[in-house]
């Protein structure tokens, strides 16, 4: 089974500022790894497949890269509306999750 | 536009059985895979299986094969999730969500239906 370690579990950060979480798997996942942003009380909502192309609407603040083992995802000029937990997910081999990441506004 | 619905809240008693549905519509139900997942309370995402709707393959994370039945009914294309002797372990959220692309990723969720078990 391929293991996924998201990190960091939270953080922090100012109105306009930027953040990055990374996801690193436990074998080389061929850039199968997507990442959704999950607010309570709803579905997970997609933002980024195959490691960096951005789903239809989602803006441009929201980007993702990497390759192999090592997967980063990053959000800029952040919004009160980021606040929510991100997830990565690789596809390459069944399903695994990383541990999520819960983004809050200073 | 693609929506799953899922079916409302559970209580169910230790030891029984609980069975969830998510009714597809929107697209073709049968040409795409759909997933459930898991959701303790206060903890991350984990994917318990999938079924093709059209061959009714299923295949099962390791931990959920005696756990979860996935079935699919194409005339009412609804998914379906069997939970089967339930413990406080299985209290949860447990969302439906679609395939798409190869290998698939999940594009589309449902809005989450909570099993809660108790005496």
């Amino acid at each position: 089974d391929i293991q996924m370690t998201q990190s960091p579990s939270s953080l922090s950060a100012s109105l306009g500022g930027k953040v990055t979480i990374t996801c690193k798997a436990s074998q080389d996942i061929n850039k199968d790894i997507a990442w959704y942003q999950h607010k309570p009380g709803k579905g997970p909502r997609l933002l980024i497949h195959y490691t960096s192309t951005l789903q239809p609407g989602i803006p441009s603040r929201f980007s993702g890269s990497g390759s192999g083992r090592d997967y980063s995802f990053s959000i800029s000029n952040l919004e009160p509306e980021d606040i929510a937990t991100y997830y990565c997910l690789q596809y390459n081999n069944l399903y695994t999750f990383g541990g999520g990441t819960k983004l809050e506004i200073k | 536009q693609v929506q799953l619905q899922q079916s409302g809240a559970e209580l169910a008693r230790p030891g029984a059985s609980v069975k969830v549905s998510c009714k597809a519509s929107g697209y073709t139900f049968s040409s795409y895979t759909m997933h459930w997942v898991k959701q303790r309370p206060g903890q991350g995402l984990e994917w318990i299986g999938y079924i093709n709707p059209s061959s009714g393959y299923t295949n099962y994370n390791q931990k959920f094969k005696d756990k979860a039945t996935l079935t699919a009914d194409k005339s009412s294309s609804t998914a379906y999730m069997q939970l089967s002797s339930l413990t406080s372990e299985d209290s949860a959220v447990y969302y439906c969500a679609r395939g798409y692309g190869y290998p698939a990723w999940f594009a589309y969720w449902g809005q989450g239906t909570l099993v809660t078990v108790s005496a």
